[in-house]
């Protein structure tokens, strides 16, 4: 099955702990997203990729960090400096991801973070 | 800030009545696009409509553009329980080609 893989599912923080949500697709777009979403909100964009070894700040990139070192995976690293990191994760893929292009998302399943 | 604002934002239906959702954005676009989630899970993709298009249809689902009134509807006709879902809009940024969405309709769809 092509897709995308969000692990793990549920995750959580300690006060002061990095932690580093995993998302793999094997649907070889070049065009990878990370999206924040708080209860009962719309998504927010992180953090975007458009191609190897190359990444964007979103609205909200602030306490947060990736890499794209290969096409397949785009992790996210939610720091210490992220005071609020409770609320559920989404990445999607597009892809091309350039401008003007009519793209359709294809999102993962999601993780919950939550802090102890 | 949201580029997308749907409304309402709680919508309560019986099986086999239709079921409107609007979307009002604020600047320029060149497509918008409708996505559902599940509950816990991530977004699906509905259907895309290109700013040079008035409506569009994909099975049950009917979506208008009003880009004189900067607004969108998507309308599901003969609702399921199984469309039970939240409903987000989301539009691109100018020639960005990044999605801003806006925080969605949920919807219940009662057997």
């Amino acid at each position: 099955d092509g897709g995308i893989t969000q692990s793990p599912k549920y995750l959580f923080r300690k006060e002061g702990q990095n932690v580093t949500l995993s998302c793999e697709q094997n649907l070889n777009h070049d065009a990878m997203y990370w999206y924040r979403q708080d209860p009962g909100q719309g998504l927010r964009l992180i953090y975007y990729s458009q191609i190897v070894n190359d990444f964007q700040k979103g609205d909200i990139a602030e306490g947060y960090s990736v890499s794209r070192e290969k096409k397949e995976s785009f992790p996210l690293t939610v720091t210490s400096a992220q005071k609020n990191p409770t609320a559920f994760y989404l990445c999607a893929s597009s892809m091309f991801g350039g401008p003007m292009e009519e793209e359709k998302l294809f999102f993962g399943s999601g993780t919950q973070l939550s802090v102890l | 800030s949201q580029q997308g604002e749907e409304d309402p934002q709680a919508l309560s239906i019986q099986e086999g009545e239709n079921a409107t959702m609007n979307c009002s954005y604020k600047t320029s676009i060149n497509n918008l696009q409708w996505y559902r989630q599940n509950s816990g899970r991530g977004l699906v993709h509905l259907i895309l409509i290109r700013s040079n298009e008035r409506e569009k249809h994909s099975g049950r689902l009917r979506v208008t553009l009003d880009t004189s009134k900067k607004s969108s509807s998507l309308l599901i006709t003969a609702s399921r329980a199984a469309d039970t879902a939240s409903y987000f809009c989301a539009t691109d940024r100018g020639n960005t080609g990044k999605l801003i969405f806006g925080q969605g309709t949920t919807l219940q769809v009662k057997p």
